[in-house]
């Protein structure tokens, strides 16, 4: 299993600028969820979805758009770039709530280090 | 809204102590708490998971343990290593939803 990948590692954009940032998992997982990581401010999260056709807003969604058409596929657009986004952002895959114990230990992916001037 | 916090924000120890990490959160109605190992420019690996139901983990080295009632989980490293060097952080499930809570960590340092 190649577990939670992510594209591009590495990104620079200008402000007003979009891309989407990838993410992918191969263990049939069926919540996935983004997140930034920020000097003083920890993880915060910023969507989320619990299976193929579902997602829902984390703690910081603005600014950003997800879909899940696809249980393996979980990808974050950025629409309109802003230098307040310029972090690292982490994709995150689990089994559901509902799957037991054990079921819930959340994998990583090795992080996005996105740049907006 | 819960809140998590780790102390110290960085320990720097020599090779071979016993140590420990804690971490308190402000909502005792977690579903489970999650240690997590980062280091640096990687992703978090999961070290250990806690449901609500219980007192501790243990992994080889590493024993979790949880006080739901006191908002507090400690991390213990046995036999510290060079290899243990890394920012480890908890994190904490809400018993209503899917997110985690994390803590911002504690920085690790183990000297040879």
């Amino acid at each position: 299993n190649a577990g939670v990948t992510q594209t591009p590692k590495f990104q620079v954009l200008k402000t007003g600028q979009s891309m989407t940032l990838q993410c992918a998992q191969d263990m049939n997982h069926e919540y996935m969820s983004w997140y930034r990581q920020d000097p003083g401010m920890g993880l915060r999260l910023i969507h989320y979805s619990v299976g193929a056709g579902i997602t829902d807003q984390g703690e910081v969604p603005n600014g950003y758009n997800v879909s899940r058409s696809t249980t393996e596929d979980f990808p974050l657009r950025l629409l309109s770039a802003a230098p307040s986004q310029t972090s690292v952002y982490f994709c995150a895959s689990s089994y559901s709530i509902s799957s037991g114990v054990g079921g819930e230990t959340q994998y990583f992916g090795p992080g996005t280090r996105l740049l907006v001037l | 809204k819960q809140e998590v916090t780790q102390i110290p924000a960085a320990l720097s120890v020599p090779e071979g102590e016993n140590l420990v990490l804690n971490c308190s959160f402000t909502d005792s109605a977690i579903y489970n708490l999650q240690w997590f190992r980062q280091d640096p420019g990687k992703g978090l690996t999961s070290l250990l998971l806690i449901q609500s139901s219980q007192r501790e983990q243990t992994s080889g080295r590493l024993n979790a343990s949880l006080d739901k009632s006191s908002g507090r989980s400690t991390l213990y490293i046995a036999a510290s290593q060079p290899g243990d060097s890394a920012t480890y952080l908890c994190a904490v499930k809400e018993t209503s939803g899917s997110r985690l809570t994390f803590g911002e960590g504690t920085q690790l340092t183990v000297n040879p």
